[in-house]
């Protein structure tokens, strides 16, 4: 089976980075995806891993290694608006898409 | 291009009911999965359709089920309703296998 392991709650203070971490356990995997979601929002995609390295989109970055069956989200200059929850998810096979239980970041002043 | 639509946001109803969720999927795409999210649990898969076709199963009861319609919308339902069905529906759509886009969910409450 599948199976992939995240913090349960980070808390950072604003203008700080933080890091959330992700283990997975899959065969045939593709992929690493993470997913941002608001207190009573609906998920909302913010990178994908399909190769070893780090990814970078503005404030947020995403990294994978294939071979530790790891990757991580990195938040730079946090902002009270980045208080969400984050959950790492992975694309194996032809398998659905399985998604972590999610980290719940808060950003305290 | 207009997201992920479902209906109803809000359903309210009692044990042994059953339910009929809808999702409109972002024009294009032709699949559609659905999620199950509770407090705690993240986001439990329920399936997923392609082209009118139930490509992937979670591992939930057969008392859900759904179907995929040939213009891509979705229903999913939910018979002989139980306590524990109180949940976030979300559906999500994609074009590839890569980004799902998510609609606002529907909150189920079962009484």
């Amino acid at each position: 089976g599948q199976s992939l392991e995240q913090p349960s709650e980070v808390t950072a203070v604003e203008g700080a980075i933080v890091q959330i971490n992700c283990t997975y356990q899959t065969s045939g995997f593709y992929g690493l995806s993470w997913y941002q979601q608001h207190d009573g929002g609906a998920p909302t995609f913010l990178s994908y891993n399909g190769l070893d390295g780090l990814e970078e989109t503005g404030r947020f970055s995403s990294f994978l290694s294939r071979s530790d069956s790891y990757g991580y989200l990195l938040l730079q200059e946090l902002q009270m608006k980045d208080s969400a929850s984050y959950f790492c998810a992975v694309k194996s096979g032809n398998t659905p898409l399985v998604f972590g239980k999610g980290t719940r970041l808060s950003v305290i002043a | 291009k207009a997201g992920v639509t479902q209906t109803p946001r809000y359903l309210i109803k009692t044990r042994g009911q059953q339910v009929t969720l809808s999702c409109s999927p972002i024009s294009g795409h032709r699949s559609v999965s659905w999620y199950q999210q509770t407090p705690g649990q993240g986001l439990q898969f329920l399936f997923e359709y392609f082209s009118e076709t139930q490509r992937n199963k979670g591992n939930f009861p057969g008392r859900f089920s759904g179907r995929q319609f040939s213009n891509s919308r979705s229903e999913m339902n939910v018979s002989t309703l139980e306590l524990g069905d109180s949940a976030l529906y979300l559906c999500a759509s994609s074009a590839s296998t890569d980004t799902q886009y998510f609609g606002p969910g529907t909150r189920l409450t079962v009484l």
